[in-house]
Order: C-alpha cells, then sequence, then structure tokens
C-alpha cells in the first residue's frame, strides 16, 4: 500500500506565474483536500475534492483551483502568484466514512 | 478568526517525563478532533483522535482528553522519548465532515523539545 505522493517537493516561481502541483493519493482513498501552510502556522484549507467534484471549499480565492482525476490523483492550479503564495502546499487523502485523512510530505513554493 | 487555538508555541520537558499539550477551540458544532505529529520536511502524521461523545481516548503512550464544556482538549505523552520531538497540530472537523472524508481546521502548533 502506498502512502500519499506529492510532486514537485520544491519549487519556486515569480510573482505572476501559473504553478501545478500534483498529488496522489493513498490506495483506496476517494477524497483528497488540499492544505497551505506558512511559515510558523497550522495547515489551512483550500479546498476538497470527492470523486472528482470539488466537495468544499476554504476562505481561498478563485485563483486557486483544482481537479481530481478517475484514479483519485489531484492538482492544485494556482494563477497570478503573489509573493504570500509562497508556502507549504500539503496534500491529504481520506477515505469516506473513516476518520483520519493521511498527509504527503508536501510541496514548498517560493513566490520570488 | 482562529477556531482552534494552541496558546503554547512550544514546549521542553525531560525525556520520561509527561508531555501535556493543550488546544482550545470555539465553534461548538466541531465533534470530531484529532492530533497531529509533524517533522521538518515531513508531512503531518495522524497520531490520535477523540469523538465529542468521549472524554478521553488512550493509544499507548498517547492519550487525548476532551472538555466540551470548556470547548478544550489536551495530547498526554507519558513517557516522553527523544523520538517525540516534533511539532504538534490539534486538528478539528465539523458534523458530517467525517463522512465526506474530513475538512480539518488545524491550530498553530507546539513545538515540543524532549531532553535526554
Amino acid at each position: 500500500e502506498t502512502g500519499v505522493t506529492q510532486s514537485p517537493t520544491h519549487l519556486i516561481k515569480t510573482r505572476g506565474q501559473q504553478v501545478t502541483l500534483r498529488c496522489s493519493s493513498q490506495s483506496g482513498h476517494n477524497t483528497v483536500s488540499w492544505y497551505q501552510q506558512a511559515l510558523g502556522q497550522g495547515p489551512q484549507f483550500i479546498f476538497q475534492y470527492y470523486r472528482e467534484e470539488e466537495n468544499g471549499r476554504g476562505n481561498f480565492p478563485p485563483r486557486f483551483s483544482g481537479l481530481q482525476f478517475p484514479n483519485y490523483s489531484s492538482e492544485l492550479n494556482v494563477n497570478a502568484l503573489e509573493l504570500d503564495d509562497s508556502a507549504l502546499y500539503l496534500c491529504a487523502s481520506s477515505q469516506t466514512g473513516h476518520t483520519e485523512a493521511f498527509f504527503g510530505q508536501g510541496t514548498r513554493l517560493t513566490v520570488v | 478568526d482562529q477556531q482552534v487555538k494552541q496558546n503554547s508555541p512550544s514546549l521542553s520537558v525531560q525525556e520520561g517525563r509527561i508531555s501535556i499539550l493543550n488546544c482550545d477551540y470555539t465553534n461548538s458544532m466541531f465533534d470530531y478532533f484529532l492530533w497531529y505529529k509533524k517533522y521538518p520536511a515531513e508531512g503531518p502524521t495522524f497520531l490520535i483522535s477523540i469523538s465529542s461523545i468521549k472524554d478521553k481516548n488512550e493509544d499507548g503512550r498517547f492519550t487525548v482528553f476532551l472538555n466540551k464544556s470548556a470547548k478544550h482538549l489536551s495530547l498526554h505523552i507519558v513517557p516522553s522519548q527523544p523520538g517525540d520531538s516534533a511539532v504538534y497540530f490539534c486538528a478539528a472537523s465539523g458534523p458530517g465532515q467525517r463522512a465526506a472524508g474530513n475538512k480539518l481546521t488545524f491550530g498553530g502548533g507546539t513545538r515540543v523539545l524532549v531532553k535526554p
């Protein structure tokens, strides 16, 4: 059974650019959530996907968007990058009816 | 509006002693609480959870206590070991969210250092 994997692990982008982050869910999990963790803070919920549909969104602007694929892998897209988007982006997978969410190692995004 | 708060940013404890981490929440609709541990350069790892219908849950060295009336929970680690040195996050989810795969609201974290 493979865990949650994210790619890339590190990324540097310029303000105004667009970025795509990827996540492979843990085997058997049908729900994926994305979180943003700024330095020194706890993770903040961005949005969740269940069966390829968005299933809830946190307080993030529309330039944060996502996709979930039939194999339950997922992408997080951020357009028009701002300096404040610099953070660790975490993907978590879970199975409906179960309690815990399992996290990947994260993608460290730096916007310069 | 921070709905989950961990008011102690850091904690230092001697190996073998008890570590007590605290967490307060404001949203009375939260019905499930979790603790995660995070090492540098790794994602958070699930430790232990508790439903709002319980007041205590124990798993080995880890025990979580929930006081609903005070909207407070705590994590006890006994005995503390050097490998427990990490950042610990308290998280909460609301009604129906477990069925939908958990949308978690996290606290800011407490950095624990266990001294040998």
